[in-house]
């Protein structure tokens, strides 16, 4: 059963640049949630996508966009990015349940903004 | 609003020592409360969770305890080994996210 993953690993872009990074669900799963973690701290809620609509936003402008297809996939875009923009970025999957939901996370991509 | 106070680190153990590491929250309502690990280079790993009061979540030698009268989630562990180094990190779930303590590094030495 394959967990959560995330592409690509590792990216490198410049300032101004836009850049679009990939999340595929745990099997079974029908919620994507993604953080960004900053160097030394905690990760932070970016949005969260469940039957292809966000239903959440964390305190990330508009720059931030994200999307959710038929298959649950997910992707998030960064536009003119800035280099504080440089941090891991996490993916996580869950099932949306009457009663809360447990989020599982991927290996992250790791995006450096020169 | 909603948040999750850590200990700060680094904590540093000899092998087979005994763990604690605190975290305290604070929200409004019952969330669910978690334990996340981090090892080097690599994402999150749910270590344990509880979904209400008085509930003790355990993996792997871990514990927790979900006390909230003191608004509480301390890790603990018997005896830690030098494969449990990593970053520890206390999550609280608000309206299904997920809100993050700053983390705990811990380092065990042989």
């Amino acid at each position: 059963d394959a967990g959560v993953t995330q592409s690509p690993t590792h990216l490198i872009k410049t300032r101004g640049q836009q850049v679009t990074l990939r999340c595929s669900p745990k099997s079974g799963h029908d919620t994507v949630s993604w953080y960004q973690q900053a160097l030394g701290q905690g990760p932070q809620f970016i949005f969260q996508y469940y039957e292809e609509e966000e239903r959440q936003r964390g305190n990330f402008p508009d720059r931030f966009s994200g999307h959710q297809f038929p298959n649950y996939s997910s992707e998030l875009n960064v536009n003119a990015l800035l280099l504080g923009d440089s941090a891991l970025y996490l993916c996580a999957s869950s099932l949306r349940t009457a009663w809360g939901d447990t989020q599982y996370f991927g290996p992250g991509t790791r995006l450096t903004v020169l | 609003g909603d948040s999750v106070t850590q200990m700060e680190g680094p904590v540093t153990l000899s092998e087979e020592a005994f763990l604690t590491i605190n975290c305290t929250y604070t929200a409004t309502g019952y969330p669910s409360l978690f334990w996340y690990v981090q090892y080097p280079g690599e994402g999150l790993q749910l270590l344990l969770k509880a979904t209400k009061a008085d509930d003790k979540g355990s993996n792997k030698g871990f514990e927790a305890t979900y006390r909230k009268e003191t608004t509480s989630f301390h890790l603990e562990k018997g005896s830690v080994q030098v494969s449990d180094s990593a970053v520890y990190f206390c999550a609280l779930s608000s309206t299904d996210k997920l809100i993050f303590g700053t983390g705990t590094r811990l380092q065990v030495f042989p």
